[in-house]
């Protein structure tokens, strides 16, 4: 069974870098699939932060873009993600997910999220 | 981006009642469109996905349909269980978009 646990501070202060974690266990991430961030606000909606492959290929949302990366660390399987110059709008629960993905007409994966971790709350506040 | 709209944003039911959960896309997306059940304080679960194939576990009670623009989640015979706050997220192009949630309610 695939599991994905969350990692990181909870607290972090306005114009710094959000750094989170998310090891993966039961399934090793260089045999494939993408593997992603979303966000959730308090009470709001979900927001798709950014995807990778293994193989370091990314793909970010352009609203983010500017200011996320994700990397994966196959040798620890985990992959994470860095928010830098966050500021109280960034507050929110973050989950790392698993996307299973296929190639359709496209040249790029059509992906939707199969496995989630429990989230984790990061609070921008001074 | 493509906009995901769903509706409506909260229903109330009763436990046996059947109900459906409409989300609509700004634009076409094929079936590009899975389904999500979030309950309070957890991650959302995967219900659907090519905006009609169960995904494994999930009961029979929920179905999904529609193509294009249009998409139905449907459940038949509600259950405890199954009040909760539903989203569409369309994976036909980037960004990933979600709509806004529908929150199912006991009436």
């Amino acid at each position: 069974q695939v599991q994905l646990q969350e990692s990181g501070p909870g607290l972090v202060k306005p114009s710094e870098t959000l750094s989170l974690t998310c090891a993966v266990s039961g399934y090793s991430i260089s045999s494939g699939y993408y593997w992603g961030w979303i966000r959730q606000p308090p009470g709001k909606g979900l927001e798709w932060i950014g995807s990778i492959y293994h193989s370091g290929s990314t793909y970010y949302n352009p609203s983010l873009k500017s200011r996320v990366t994700i990397s994966v660390d196959t040798s620890k399987n985990q992959f994470s993600l860095k928010l830098s110059s966050v500021t109280a709008a960034d507050t929110a629960v973050y989950y790392c997910a698993r996307l299973t993905y296929y190639y359709g007409s496209g040249s790029y994966p059509r992906a939707f999220f199969d496995y989630w971790g429990q989230g984790t709350l990061v609070t921008v506040s001074s | 981006a493509i906009r995901m709209t769903q509706s409506p944003s909260s229903l109330s039911a009763s436990t046996g009642d059947r109900v459906t959960i409409t989300c609509r896309a700004s634009q076409g997306i094929s079936s590009y469109l899975a389904w999500y059940q979030q309950k309070p304080g957890k991650a959302p679960k995967l219900l659907i996905y090519a905006a009609s194939t169960l995904q494994s576990g999930v009961p029979s009670r929920f179905s999904g349909s529609g193509s294009g623009t249009d998409f139905t989640l449907t459940i038949s015979c509600l259950q405890s269980e199954d009040f909760a706050t539903y989203y569409c997220q369309q994976y036909y192009s980037y960004p990933l978009t979600f709509g806004q949630g529908t929150r199912l309610e006991i009436k």
